[in-house]
């Protein structure tokens, strides 16, 4: 089975403290992307990779960063959290063999900002 | 991007068909129908997805109407496992998803 975790399952965090949020993927799968969910919001995508060192703006990239050093690892950086960041993130990943048909997620990380 | 638009909630009772209806009148030729599903307090996970003819897997089975303007998800036997908010999702092929609202499936026992 395909295997999305991430760093943690909670995080609280206060005003302006930088925030990172790792997400590890197992199947060697090219393309990792970072979404917030929000009530009445749905799933929004922050950022996305299709390849070690490159990254790709989503929907609402701004406050946020990105870092893919390893092939497995997609970090999401707040730089300066702020109470408007408090969300759930999910991240996930896909291979590019299957035409992105198929995401798959990790458990998400439920961030409160203070 | 083009819309979808799924009831917002929906009640079926356990070992009973489900149908859940997703209406996408201003499809394109080359958007792929998507479904997704999130399970409380999981990510979402894959459930079916087709372009133009009716689809089976072993999770459910997808019927989309000859004018691609409306598709339905259908789960043949509920179980109370089957609880979660379904994404009917239009994405051209190779672009990244949009996830609206979807639709909260209660399963009674």
């Amino acid at each position: 089975d395909v295997k999305v975790t991430q760093s943690s399952r909670y995080l609280v965090k206060r005003t302006g403290e930088k925030v990172f949020l790792e997400c590890v993927q197992d199947m060697d799968h090219e393309n990792m992307f970072w979404y917030r969910q929000d009530p009445g919001l749905g799933l929004r995508l922050i950022y996305f990779s299709y390849d070690v060192k490159m990254k790709e703006k989503g929907d609402i990239p701004e406050g946020y960063s990105v870092s893919r050093e390893k092939k497995e690892r997609f970090s999401l950086i707040l730089e300066s959290a702020s109470t408007n960041q408090t969300s759930m993130y999910l991240c996930a990943s896909s291979p590019t063999s299957q035409g992105l048909e198929t995401q798959y997620f990790g458990p998400g990380t439920r961030l409160l900002v203070l | 991007d083009a819309k979808t638009t799924q009831p917002n909630s929906m009640e079926s009772n356990e070992e009973e068909p489900v149908h859940l209806p997703c209406n996408h009148s201003t499809i394109s030729g080359t958007d792929y129908i998507h479904w997704y599903r999130q399970l409380p307090s999981q990510g979402p996970e894959y459930v079916i997805h087709g372009l133009t003819s009716n689809v089976n897997n072993r999770m459910a089975s997808l019927a989309i109407a000859e004018d691609r303007k409306s598709s339905t998800l259908i789960l043949h036997r509920a179980t109370l496992r089957d609880a979660a908010v379904y994404y009917c999702i239009l994405r051209p092929y190779g672009q990244n998803f949009v996830f609206g609202p979807g639709t909260r499936l209660s399963v009674l026992p």
